[in-house]
């Protein structure tokens, strides 16, 4: 079955640690994105690519960061320096080819708690 | 720049009734707009988007959306509500000439039997 998986589903760290939430996607999709969800505030966008080896700050990046090595997989990292982590961290990818608008695709998501 | 607006934090229905939930946007170009639903601790689903051209859009789920260009709304509906329709669903919206993707607060639909 293709889609994207996100993992740990759950995650407790200590503040002042780093964490890297993983995201791997098996439908040969070129764009992927990283968001996170708080109660009432929707879906904020952290950092995106549209291809491999590139990739941009979305709306909320400070105190983040991402590789895209492989077009499968894009990995975000929580830094200590980010401030407010304790949120849903959702994983997406688009098509980004063929006739317009792309929808997106989510991952299940992972729970981070930093205590 | 772009923006998206669901005015109601949450809408209630009875089960067998028609719904609605309400979606306007801003974009400079010509829009691309999406609806999406989440169940509790999941990631988001897709429902169905805008293409040019069809104002009425028909989606996954008997969900469909009513276009409207003069009043930049993008409203889901659903003729008969289902209590397995109680979800908290997202209106995205994305210029056609740029990338991002911005999405609504949510609004969260309860059905009730």
């Amino acid at each position: 079955d293709g889609g994207i998986t996100q993992s740990p589903k759950y995650l407790f760290r200590k503040e002042g640690q780093n964490v890297t939430l993983s995201c791997e996607q098996n439908l040969n999709h070129d764009a992927m994105y990283w968001y996170r969800q708080d109660p009432g505030q929707g879906l904020r966008l952290i950092y995106y690519s549209q291809i491999v080896n590139d990739f941009q700050k979305g709306d909320i990046a400070e105190g983040y960061s991402v590789s895209r090595e492989k077009k499968e997989s894009f990995p975000l990292t929580v830094t200590s320096a980010q401030k407010n982590p304790t949120a849903f961290y959702l994983c997406a990818s688009s098509r980004e080819v063929g006739p317009a608008p792309y929808e997106q695709y989510f991952g299940p998501g992972t729970r981070l708690t930093v205590t | 720049a772009q923006s998206v607006a669901q005015p109601e934090d949450q809408v209630n229905v009875a089960e067998g009734n028609p719904l609605t939930v309400k979606c306007t946007y801003s974009v400079s170009g010509n829009p691309y707009l999406f609806w999406y639903v989440q169940y509790p601790n999941r990631g988001l689903q897709f429902l169905l988007k805008y293409i040019t051209g069809d104002n009425l859009v028909k989606g996954s789920y008997g969900f469909e959306a009513e276009f409207n260009k003069s009043q930049t709304s993008f409203h889901l509906k659903k003729p008969s509500a289902l209590v397995s329709d109680s979800a908290l669903y997202f209106c995205a919206v994305r210029d056609a000439g740029g990338f991002k993707t911005i999405f609504g607060a949510g609004t969260r639909l309860f059905v009730k039997a």
